[in-house]
């Protein structure tokens, strides 16, 4: 067990329709990131919040979005919903945001769109 | 830019073989860190080790070892007398040093091992 959960564990919504992934931290650990796996795709990068703040981008289509709420837990939005969005959707965390910190990742959500 | 390579895609062993699983980046920059992730059919990603580009000691944790090579650029992992329960998909992934840095997964390498 890492200590980072994620809610929920899966999820089967309809195209064109939102969803809202969760993501709680290790305790003390202050950033975020969130990762999309597809068969095609692999594990990709789609963001990175640190204490709040929004810290790095990686490859996430405009349809999604993130926060990171003060108790630094941190939210997923995914809009407008497309076939290829079904994928796994891994959140992890680390102490800080140094490249050099370890990310520990959650147990994913497995989103299927139909 | 920066890229990780698992050439292998599936190897299949039978328990108490030993397997190397190979692992090629690349970076322009000096400074990098190196890590390894299992994840087995239950689906979680679980940390396996943590390499620094500036320390090229090998490390062994049980049945585990990695070699790290920076002349070749390669980061492989071996497993020692294989069990079933080592039986998943296994990550090479690099990051460069910077606050804006990515950490870039290869496609990972699917290991069975039979009884």
């Amino acid at each position: 067990d890492s200590g980072v959960t994620q809610t929920p564990k899966h999820l089967i919504t309809a195209t064109g329709q939102r969803v809202t992934l969760r993501c709680s931290p290790r305790s003390g650990d202050l950033s975020v990131y969130w990762y999309q796996q597809s068969l095609d795709q692999g594990l990709q990068f789609l963001i990175q919040y640190y204490n709040g703040e929004e810290r790095a981008k990686g490859n996430i289509l405009e349809r999604f979005s993130a926060q990171q709420f003060p108790d630094l837990h941190s939210e997923l939005n995914l809009s407008s919903l497309e076939l290829g969005d079904s994928a796994l959707y891994f959140c992890a965390s680390s102490a800080s945001s140094g490249s050099q910190e370890t990310q520990y990742f959650g147990p994913g959500t497995r989103l299927l769109v139909l | 830019a920066q890229k990780v390579t698992q050439a292998q895609t599936e190897i299949s062993v039978v328990e108490k073989e030993d397997v190397t699983l190979d692992c090629v980046y690349e970076t322009r920059d000096t400074t990098y860190y190196l890590f390894w992730y299992k994840q087995p059919p239950s689906g979680e990603l679980v940390f396996l080790i943590r390499r620094n580009s500036f320390d090229e000691q090998n490390e062994i944790s049980g049945r585990y070892s990695w070699n790290f090579q920076k002349s070749t650029s390669s980061f492989n992992f071996t497993i020692t007398a294989s069990q079933v329960v080592d039986s998943a998909v296994y990550f090479c992934a690099l990051r460069n040093s910077g606050a804006n840095s990515k950490l870039t997964f290869g496609k990972g390498i699917t290991l069975s091992v039979r009884p």
